[in-house]
């Protein structure tokens, strides 16, 4: 079963287009994350949600809204697509509580910007 | 954030145990060290983690030196699997909450290859 899932594992879409990303894990967790990690391979967080209210919102354009209907799920919408947002984004999950728990995170959605 | 320095690659023999090391010289009395590797074209994985006691489980060991300025991750008998980029990070809580509400800041991390 997987823990963290993603979809769509591939996007291929044109400049100036709007998208969403999907996000949801099985493990029971309170606490969700977007990554994004640019063509350099760094790793950089976006986004993180617990209990559906926004936590951390790192610097990231307008354009990027995460949306979270449920503690299971956290989607990634997009607008107004730019050839920078090229990337793989990843999503992650960690338990709550007052311990140390590891994020658990998906296997990407690669988004190529034509 | 506190800052990690890991070299950029490494060697291993097939079945030797890999040691991977990692400087946090700025690390926080309250910063625990998490390590995570990523295979290629796959989502980090979560390895182990510590605060200042050396911990064990059954992917890898953690030493952390009494200062808590390094810390070193040993793959015991390293397999052609365990080629990945790994990454030294020092977790920072992001809220008073505590618990989950925390940013992993990913640096380059270390290639490792295993080799026949």
């Amino acid at each position: 079963d997987t823990a963290v899932s993603q979809t769509p594992k591939y996007l291929v879409t044109q400049m100036g287009n709007d998208k969403s990303i999907k996000c949801e894990q099985n493990l029971g967790h309170d606490t969700m994350y977007w990554y994004k990690q640019d063509s350099k391979k760094f790793l950089k967080i976006m986004f993180s949600y617990n209990n559906k209210e926004l936590i951390i919102n790192e610097t990231v354009p307008n354009r990027f809204s995460p949306k979270s209907p449920d503690k299971a799920h956290l989607n990634l919408h997009i607008n107004s697509l730019e050839l920078g947002d090229s990337a793989v984004y990843f999503c992650a999950s960690a338990g709550s509580g007052r311990g140390t728990q590891p994020q658990h995170f998906g296997d990407g959605t690669r988004l190529s910007i034509l | 954030d506190a800052k990690t320095t890991q070299p950029p690659s490494m060697d291993c023999a097939e079945g030797r145990a890999a040691n991977l090391p990692c400087n946090h010289s700025t690390i926080s009395g309250n910063e625990y060290v998490y390590w995570y590797r990523q295979i290629h074209s796959q989502g980090p994985q979560y390895i182990i983690h510590g605060l200042k006691n050396n911990e064990t489980n059954e992917m890898a060991s953690l030493i952390i030196t009494e200062d808590r300025k390094s810390s070193t991750l040993i793959l015991p008998h390293a397999t052609l699997r365990d080629t990945a980029v790994y990454y030294c990070i020092v977790r920072v809580a992001v809220s008073l909450s505590g618990g989950s509400n925390y940013k992993l800041t990913f640096g380059k991390g270390t290639l490792l290859t295993v080799n026949p």
